[in-house]
């Protein structure tokens, strides 16, 4: 079964960029998308496409795929943006996540 | 406003049953294919199933392959998860999530399924 791989966790000083990373076969052949996922709350969906944004979605976020890498960034870090990230693909017909990064804002 | 609402969830004991709902709104349900994901208590997410917008297509992770069984009601704009064979290891929020160019744009709040004895 297809499997993506994630860090299990970032750090970042607020103001700077974020950087984080899904791998899995051949994923750059794919479209990934990203979650933000806060304590308590439902996921939101904050890339889809491997590099859009849904409307609503700060520009700070970016998405980009190639070879067997997918990755978020976050361009100056705000404290708000302290939460899990997860990815996930397709893959015949299946949806697959990533295991989630968390990502903590000091 | 495209709303998501879960319900159905609760204790059940192992090897039980439980059925789960979502009552979709705010958009044109069977236009889009939608999917239910689960979280295990402090896990990640795990996608469960998913089915077309005619519930032509129906597609289970292997995990549940066999147990659940997926269904919707594009009259009653209602999503359904009929989980059989209950085991401790399916107890988790469940999400219902609309489907929408390879990714989830829309989430519902989550039903919480406990299996425990």
């Amino acid at each position: 079964s297809y499997e993506l791989t994630q860090p299990p966790s970032v750090s970042v000083s607020p103001g700077q960029t974020a950087s984080i990373t899904c791998s899995g076969d051949k994923l750059g052949d794919k479209y990934a998308c990203w979650y933000q996922q806060k304590p308590g709350q439902s996921p939101v969906l904050v890339i889809y496409q491997s590099s859009k944004r849904p409307s609503g979605i700060p520009a700070r976020f970016s998405g980009s795929n190639s070879g067997n890498t997918a990755t978020l960034t976050i361009s100056g870090t705000q404290a708000m943006d302290e939460a899990d990230y997860y990815c996930q693909a397709w893959d015949s017909s299946l949806r697959v996540f990533g295991g989630g990064t968390k990502l903590t804002v000091l | 406003e495209v709303q998501l609402v879960e319900s159905g969830g609760g204790l059940v004991k192992p090897g039980g049953s439980l059925r789960l709902s979502c009552v979709a709104s705010g958009f044109t349900f069977s236009g889009y294919s939608v999917n239910w994901v689960r979280q295990a208590p402090g896990k990640g997410l795990e996608w469960v199933s998913s089915i077309s917008s005619s519930g032509s297509y129906i597609y289970y992770a292997d995990s549940v392959k066999g147990r659940f069984t997926i269904s919707r009601d594009n009259a009653k704009n209602s999503l359904y998860l009929q989980m059989n064979s209950l085991r401790a290891e399916d107890t988790a929020v469940y999400y219902c999530a609309r489907d929408l160019l390879s990714s989830f744009d829309y989430w519902g709040q989550g039903t919480l399924v406990t299996v425990s004895s």
